[in-house]
C-alpha cells in the first residue's frame, strides 16, 4: 500500500531533550515536506526537500533540522525542543513538483507536546 | 508574495443545504497551482483537487464543485446537498511555479454539518 508513515504518532517530552520524528514514504517520491499545524494558523511549511541531499527552508524553519540521506526518509530533528514547538506535525511527499500533475500525500501526523 | 485567505473560520449548515467555502489568493506569478484538502475529525489530510493557473474550467466531482476565477483571484469550493460526513476542516493552498515545492496553506475553514 502506497503510504507516508510517521513515527511516533504521539510524543510528550521536556524542554531541551533532543528528539527525532521519522518520516518514510514507499512511493519513490522525489519531493518531501514537513508542516506544522496550529489552531488558527493552518498548516505552515517547515522544511522541504526536492531530492536526496537537497533541502530548503519553508516558512517556519527556526528550531528544526532535517536531512535527506535516502530518497524514502526525511526525518525532522528538534535539537532542543521548546514549548512553542508543541504542535501537530505532518510529513508529505509527492512524485514531482507539487502541482505538476502530482498531489501531495500526507502522513497521519505526529502530535508533539513539549513541557 | 504568496498569500491564501480563507475568511470563513467556521461555518455551520443543516444537512442537505448547499455550502460554499471561499478561498482568495495572492500571487505575482502567472503560473501557479491551487489545491483543496479536507481534514476530517480523524485528523488525516485528504487531497481533493488541484488546479493550475491556465485552466479556468470549473470542475464538478459528485456533490463537490470548484469555481476558479482568476479575475477575482478566487478558488471557491461548493458542497451541494451537504452530508454529516462532510464535516471537516477544509484547507486551500497555493504553490507558485518558481517556488519549488514551497506551498502556502490558508488557515482553514471548519465546516459543521448539522443533522
Amino acid at each position: 500500500e502506497a503510504q507516508v508513515t510517521q513515527n511516533p504518532r504521539y510524543l510528550i517530552t521536556v524542554t531541551g531533550k533532543k528528539l527525532t520524528v521519522t518520516c518514510s514514504q514507499n512511493m519513490n517520491h522525489e519531493y518531501m515536506s514537513w508542516y506544522r499545524q496550529d489552531p488558527g494558523l493552518g498548516l505552515r511549511q517547515i522544511y522541504y526537500s526536492m531530492n536526496v541531499e537537497v533541502t530548503d527552508k519553508g516558512d517556519v524553519p527556526e528550531g528544526y533540522k532535517v536531512s535527506r540521506k535516502e530518497k524514502r526518509n526525511f526525518p525532522l530533528i528538534l535539537e532542543s525542543p521548546s514549548p512553542n514547538q508543541t504542535s501537530l506535525y505532518f510529513c508529505a511527499s509527492s512524485l514531482g513538483l507539487a502541482g505538476v500533475g502530482n498531489e501531495q500525500f500526507f502522513g497521519p501526523g505526529t502530535r508533539l507536546t513539549v513541557l | 508574495a504568496q498569500k491564501v485567505t480563507q475568511a470563513q473560520t467556521e461555518i455551520s449548515v443543516v444537512e442537505k443545504e448547499d455550502v460554499t467555502l471561499d478561498c482568495v489568493y495572492e500571487t505575482r506569478d502567472t503560473t501557479y497551482y491551487l489545491f483543496w484538502y479536507k481534514q476530517p475529525p480523524s485528523g488525516e489530510l485528504v487531497f481533493l483537487i488541484r488546479r493550475n493557473s491556465f485552466d479556468e474550467q470549473n470542475e464538478i466531482s459528485g456533490r463537490y464543485s470548484w469555481n476558479f476565477q482568476k479575475s477575482t483571484s478566487s478558488f471557491n469550493f461548493t458542497i451541494t446537498a451537504s452530508q454529516v460526513v462532510d464535516s471537516a476542516v477544509y484547507f486551500c493552498a497555493l504553490r507558485e511555479w518558481n517556488r519549488d515545492d514551497k506551498i502556502i496553506f490558508g488557515k482553514g475553514t471548519r465546516l459543521h454539518i448539522l443533522p
